[in-house]
C-alpha cells in the first residue's frame, strides 16, 4: 500500500511565528487531503489538495503530484492553531492518514 | 444540522461483551467509511460503502461487522470485545468513491475494561 510521511512530528512555537508541514508519499495519488484535529478530537478537512496551491486565511498548501510531496504553511501562529496536523492520500478508494505532526502553539 | 453524526460519543464496556456504533450522513453522499485511531493518534482505515455496497474491507478482524441499511447510513457491531479494541472509531462521508473530500463525525472513544 501507499507510505505516508510526515515532518517534523512534533513542532512547538510561539504564537505569532509561521510554520511549514510536509508530507511525502510513496505513488502517484489523485487524491491528498490536509486534516487539522483539534485538541477536542474533531478532525477537520483543511484543503483537498491532489496539485497545485491553495489558500485559506493564514493556511495554505502546496502539492508537487510529480515528486510526490505536499508542505502545509501555517502563518502568524495562533494558540488555536495547536492540534495534529494530518495528511491522507489515496487513488480509488479510502485515504491513507500519515501519522501526523503534533503541533503546540505557545501564548 | 450535524453532517455526519456518531453515536454514542462515549462507551465503556467489559471485555466479552457486544456493542455497537451508529453513523448517520445527511449529506446525500453515496460513500461512507470506519476509520480507527489508536492511542498513538494513528489513523487506519477498517471499511468503506458504496451506496450500500461493502468496497473495503481491511485487515479487521471478522468480530467487526459493519452494516449498511441505506446510503446514509452505515453502523459497526463488534461482538467479543477485547482491550485492544479500545481506540476512537470515527465515521466518515463523501460524495463517492475515489477524489472526493472526506467529512468525519466526531468520532466514538470505545473504552474496554
Amino acid at each position: 500500500g501507499i507510505q505516508v510521511e510526515q515532518s517534523p512530528p512534533d513542532l512547538i512555537l510561539q504564537e505569532g511565528a509561521n510554520s511549514t508541514l510536509r508530507c511525502n508519499f510513496s505513488d502517484s495519488v489523485n487524491n491528498l487531503q490536509w486534516f487539522h484535529q483539534n485538541p477536542w478530537g474533531q478532525l477537520i478537512n483543511l484543503f483537498y489538495i491532489p496539485s497545485g496551491t491553495k489558500q485559506n486565511g493564514r493556511l495554505s498548501a502546496t502539492t508537487v503530484a510529480t515528486e510526490r510531496y505536499s508542505l502545509l504553511y501555517i502563518s502568524s501562529s495562533q494558540t488555536t492553531d495547536s492540534g495534529v496536523y494530518f495528511c491522507a492520500v489515496g487513488r480509488a478508494d479510502g485515504l491513507t492518514f500519515g501519522k501526523g505532526t503534533h503541533l503546540i502553539i505557545q501564548p | 444540522d450535524t453532517a455526519v453524526s456518531q453515536t454514542p460519543k462515549y462507551l465503556v464496556t467489559q471485555m466479552g461483551n457486544d456493542k455497537s456504533i451508529k453513523c448517520e450522513q445527511n449529506l446525500g453522499h453515496d460513500t461512507m467509511y470506519w476509520y480507527k485511531q489508536d492511542s498513538k493518534k494513528f489513523l487506519k482505515i477498517m471499511f468503506s460503502y458504496n451506496n450500500k455496497e461493502l468496497i473495503i474491507n481491511e485487515t479487521v478482524p471478522n468480530r467487526f461487522s459493519p452494516k449498511s441499511p441505506d446510503k446514509a447510513h452505515l453502523n459497526l457491531h463488534i461482538n467479543s470485545l477485547e482491550l485492544g479494541d479500545s481506540a476512537v472509531y470515527f465515521c466518515a462521508s463523501s460524495l463517492s468513491s475515489g477524489a472526493n473530500v472526506l467529512t468525519f463525525g466526531a468520532g466514538s472513544r470505545l473504552t474496554v475494561l
